[in-house]
């Protein structure tokens, strides 16, 4: 059973771009989740999805934003990027959204902003 | 403000100890706590725990919750080096909203 899929791993954008990130999650599961990770803050929780939906929104600007689609990838956008969106984020997806069940997570992308 | 801690920061022990990891919250609305186990990039689940006073066990490594002082502990018997890795404390709400702690960093020496 293949795992969770991020794509790309690595990537390195300019001040001022926007970059799109991408999670596949685990067949079946149809909640994923992100998350952001710097050495400053820590792990902290962008948004979670269901069924093409968002259902929770971490404390982040509306800069980030993602979507999931009818075959519950998701996809993570970031406009306008700054130097302090350089970070691993992190994609977790699991059966059912809120937490409520073992989660999965992706290797991540490390993002990179010059 | 909803704050989660983790202690200690980093912690050096050799194979075959015992580590005790610690993590206090101070969160509105508590749901559940999650202990992820975070090697390079991808954390893996550990345990959730929701109710107090009740021990998770999965091999060398338990958990407990005590939801009247605010904390939990994870437990590692018998380290190995494999064990090395940084440890994540997670508090979710009841609004699905999750905090994490900023982690031990745990090294097993042989």
């Amino acid at each position: 059973k293949a795992g969770v899929t991020q794509t790309p791993r690595y990537l390195i954008k300019t001040r001022g771009q926007q970059v799109t990130l991408s999670c596949s999650p685990i067949s079946g599961h149809r909640s994923v989740s992100w998350y952001q990770q710097t050495p400053g803050q820590g792990l902290q929780f962008l948004f979670e999805y269901f069924s093409e939906t968002q259902r929770n929104k971490g404390n982040f600007p509306g800069r980030f934003s993602g979507r999931q689609f009818s075959n519950s990838r998701s996809e993570m956008n970031v406009s306008t990027l700054e130097l302090g969106d350089s970070a691993l984020y992190l994609c977790a997806s699991s059966l059912f959204p809120g937490f409520n069940t073992e989660a999965f997570f992706g290797q991540g992308t490390r993002l990179t902003v010059v | 403000e909803d704050k989660v801690v983790q202690s200690p920061l980093s912690l050096v022990v050799h194979e075959g100890d015992t580590v005790t990891l610690n993590c206090s919250y101070e969160v509105t609305n508590f749901r559940s706590l999650l202990w992820y186990k975070q090697e390079k990039k991808a954390p893996t689940f550990l345990f959730m725990l929701t109710s107090s006073g009740i021990e998770k066990k999965s091999g060398r490594l338990s958990s407990i919750l005590d939801k009247k002082e605010l904390f939990s502990i994870l437990n590692i018997t018998a380290t190995q080096t494999g064990d090395s890795a940084i440890y994540l404390c997670a508090v979710l709400d009841n609004n699905n909203d999750m905090r994490f702690g900023a982690g031990t960093r745990l090294t097993v020496k042989p």
